[in-house]
C-alpha cells in the first residue's frame, strides 16, 4: 500500500524559507511524478509543481522564482523549498503522486499546515 | 492558465436525491485531462473520476462523470450520507494544472 507523509516546520517566519519533505513508502520513488499542492480558504487548491527522479521538474509559474523541488532516491523522499515566504504562503501543504494512467492525483499525504508569521 | 469554474457553489439536497455538479473551463480541455475529487473535512482530496468519465478504483457506481470541451458534469445518482462534502474538478491540459473552486453538497 502506498503511503505519503509530509514533514517539516509548522511555523515559518516571514521572508524566510519554507522546507517540507514527503516520505514515500510502499513504492519506489523512482517512478511516477511527485507533486506538491497547497490549499487555503481563499485560493482553494493550488498546484505547486512536480519533481521526478530523473531530475525533471515543473513549477507553477506563479511560484517559480521562489521554488525548488527535488527527489532523494536514497531516502525515498521528495522535497519542497520555497524562499521569501509571506502570509500568502500560509496553507495546508499536500504531497501527492501523479498517475500518468489516470492523469490525476491518485495518492495523497494527509497534509500539513504551515503558518507564516510576521 | 485555464480557469475552471464550478457551479453551483453550494448544493442543498436530501439523502437519496440526485446531485448534478458542473465544471466549466475557460478554454477547451481534453476529456482525458479532466478529473473530479471528493474532499472530506480534515482529509486530502480523493480522486473519484478521471478522464472525465472513468471511475477510479473502489468508487461506487452512483458517481458518474460526463462532458467534453469546456463543460463537464459530475453526477451522484442517489446521495448517501457520506456524500455530503466538497467536490473539485481538475485539469491537466497544459501547465499550470488547476483546480476548480469547489462545490459543497450540503444536507437540506
Amino acid at each position: 500500500q502506498v503511503h505519503l507523509q509530509e514533514s517539516g516546520p509548522g511555523l515559518v517566519k516571514s521572508s524566510e524559507t519554507l522546507s517540507l519533505t514527503c516520505t514515500v513508502s510502499g513504492v519506489s520513488i523512482s517512478s511516477h511524478y511527485w507533486n506538491w499542492i497547497r490549499q487555503t480558504p481563499g485560493k482553494g487548491l493550488e498546484w505547486i509543481g512536480f519533481s521526478h527522479y530523473t531530475g525533471r521538474t515543473m513549477y507553477n509559474p506563479s511560484l517559480k522564482s521562489r521554488l525548488t523541488l527535488s527527489v532523494d532516491t536514497s531516502r525515498n523522499q521528495f522535497s519542497l523549498r520555497l524562499t521569501s515566504v509571506t502570509a500568502a504562503d500560509t496553507a495546508v501543504y499536500f504531497c501527492a503522486r501523479w498517475s500518468s494512467t489516470w492523469r490525476s492525483f491518485d495518492c495523497w499525504g494527509q497534509g500539513t499546515l504551515v503558518t507564516v508569521s510576521s | 492558465e485555464i480557469v475552471l469554474t464550478q457551479s453551483p457553489g453550494t448544493l442543498s439536497l436530501s439523502p437519496g436525491e440526485r446531485a448534478t455538479l458542473f465544471c466549466r473551463a475557460s478554454q477547451s480541455v481534453s476529456s482525458s485531462d479532466l478529473a473530479w475529487y471528493q474532499q472530506k473535512p480534515g482529509q486530502a482530496p480523493k480522486v473519484l473520476i478521471y478522464g472525465a468519465s472513468n471511475r477510479a478504483t473502489g468508487i461506487p457506481d452512483r458517481f458518474s462523470g460526463s462532458g467534453s470541451g469546456t463543460d463537464f458534469t459530475l453526477t451522484i445518482s442517489r446521495l448517501e450520507p457520506e456524500d455530503f462534502t466538497v467536490y473539485y474538478c481538475q485539469h491537466y491540459n497544459n501547465s499550470p494544472l488547476t483546480f476548480g473552486g469547489g462545490t459543497k453538497v450540503e444536507i437540506k
